[in-house]
């Protein structure tokens, strides 16, 4: 019941276009989803979090849309640029009996931003 | 603000080998994780540290991985008689609770086990 499941495996855009990067998680316990973006050679880094009791949150040119009913939730990057080309990696995690927020990674979408 | 580092960034080792990790957390940050990540995956949670203390260990940490943390500042990972499915990325991550539970991650250290 730990598993979060992220698609694509990978993806190619156009500059400008809108990449769209998908999530669904199974333990409904979970109650903060975070968006992490990795550069080859790099440790992951933070890119925009939210928690279930929001349906979305937008950060500049990154937008998470979280759907609690159906246990999905994904990460739009808007007008994407080539700089954008990376790993990312969706994760959840959740507070219980001797958790420490520990983080239940997807395993990935490798984004291509074509110039 | 330096960020999370880690030493070395890359270890080659033969099998059988024990090697260690260093992670230095972010300077106040009470949480230390360490985490693994293997080719074409996103990260797994290995162990968590409050302060000194180890509070949580996944099942992926065998018997032969040992994790400290002195003084509840820098952390080591110990991994004996290596084995080739160690190979991996070593990543730690640190964050400050209950303020803030954004963790920082390192730029990882790189283990081939041959």
């Amino acid at each position: 019941q730990q598993q979060v499941k992220q698609s694509p495996q990978s993806l190619i855009v156009q500059k400008g276009g809108i990449s769209i990067i998908n999530c669904a998680y199974e333990n409904t316990a979970f109650d903060y989803f975070p968006w992490y973006q990795q550069f080859p050679g790099k440790g992951p880094a933070l890119l925009i979090a939210i928690r279930p009791d929001v349906s979305e949150k937008k950060e500049g040119r990154f937008t998470i849309s979280f759907n609690k009913s159906a246990k999905q939730f994904s990460l739009h990057i808007m007008d994407s640029q080539p700089g954008d080309s990376a790993t990312y990696f969706c994760a959840a995690s959740l507070i219980s009996s001797g958790s420490a927020r520990q983080l239940t990674f997807g395993s990935g979408t490798q984004l291509t931003v074509l110039p | 603000d330096t960020g999370v580092s880690q030493d070395p960034r890359h270890k080659i080792t033969k099998r059988g080998q024990n090697v260690t990790f260093r992670c230095d957390p972010i300077s106040e940050h009470n949480r230390l994780y360490w985490y693994r990540q293997t080719l074409g995956q996103g990260p797994e949670f290995l162990t968590y540290f409050q302060n000194e203390a180890q509070l949580e260990k996944s099942r992926l940490l065998s018997d032969r991985f040992s994790a400290e943390r002195p003084k509840g500042s820098f952390s080591t990972l110990e991994i004996q008689r290596t084995e080739q499915g160690d190979s991996a990325m070593y990543l730690c991550a640190s964050s400050l609770v209950p303020l803030k539970e954004t963790q920082y991650f390192g730029p990882g250290t790189r283990l081939l086990v041959l």
